[in-house]
């Protein structure tokens, strides 16, 4: 089982341009969630996806939005990047039963300069 | 808006030492509340506590539930230097939306010397 897996592991990207982050589920999961965690603080909450709809969304604006395929995978885009918007985002899997662990993975490092 | 306070932020121990982790919170229609350790990137799932679970052991690890004081500890004895971590606290709760999102603390940074 290869777990939650996200791509790439590292970005960096200038002020202005726009991001695109990938995620691939746990096997068995069809929920993905995707948190943005900053330096020094716990993941945020970005926003959730199950059957192919955002089903749930944080305090983020609409610069962040997402993506979720008929394969469970999901894909987090960013646009017009600020340089507050560095830091490690993170993707989590879990099944569509209600409150159960969700699994992570490892990650995506952006840097903005 | 549901909160979560982790105290200490960090912490340094010597090996051996047995430590305490502790976790506040507040949140609409409580669900669960989870720790998780994170290394390097991935947080790895420890404990989850819920109203029919209110402690969990595993190994020299082990946690618990006070629903009532709405808070929850993370116990660690005999420390190794792999204990050396962030600690990270989230709750989940049913304020309205689907599977719950997780509500993160900002985490106990644990340092174990050798």
């Amino acid at each position: 089982d290869a777990g939650v897996t996200q791509s790439p592991t590292h970005l960096i990207k200038t002020r202005g341009q726009q991001v695109t982050l990938r995620c691939s589920p746990k096997s068995g999961h069809d929920t993905v969630s995707w948190y943005q965690q900053a330096l020094g603080q716990g993941p945020q909450f970005i926003f959730q996806y199950y059957e192919e709809e955002e089903r749930q969304r944080g305090n983020f604006p609409d610069r962040f939005s997402g993506h979720q395929f008929p394969n469970y995978s999901s894909e987090l885009n960013v646009n017009a990047l600020l340089l507050g918007d560095s830091a490690l985002y993170l993707c989590a899997s879990s099944p569509r039963v209600m409150n159960t662990e969700a699994f992570f993975g490892q990650g995506t490092r952006l840097t903005v300069v | 808006e549901d909160k979560v306070v982790q105290s200490p932020l960090s912490l340094v121990v010597h090996e051996g030492d047995t430590v305490t982790l502790n976790c506040s919170y507040e949140v609409t229609n409580f669900r669960s509340l989870l720790w998780y350790k994170q290394e390097k990137k991935a947080p790895t799932f420890l404990f989850m506590l819920t109203s029919s679970g209110i402690e969990k052991k595993s190994g020299r690890l082990s946690s618990i539930l006070d629903k009532k004081e709405l808070f929850s500890i993370l116990n660690i004895t005999a420390t190794q230097t792999g204990d050396s971590a962030i600690y990270l606290c989230a709750v989940r709760g049913d304020s309205g939306g689907s599977n719950y999102k997780l509500t993160f603390g900002k985490g106990t940074l644990l340092t174990v010397n050798p």
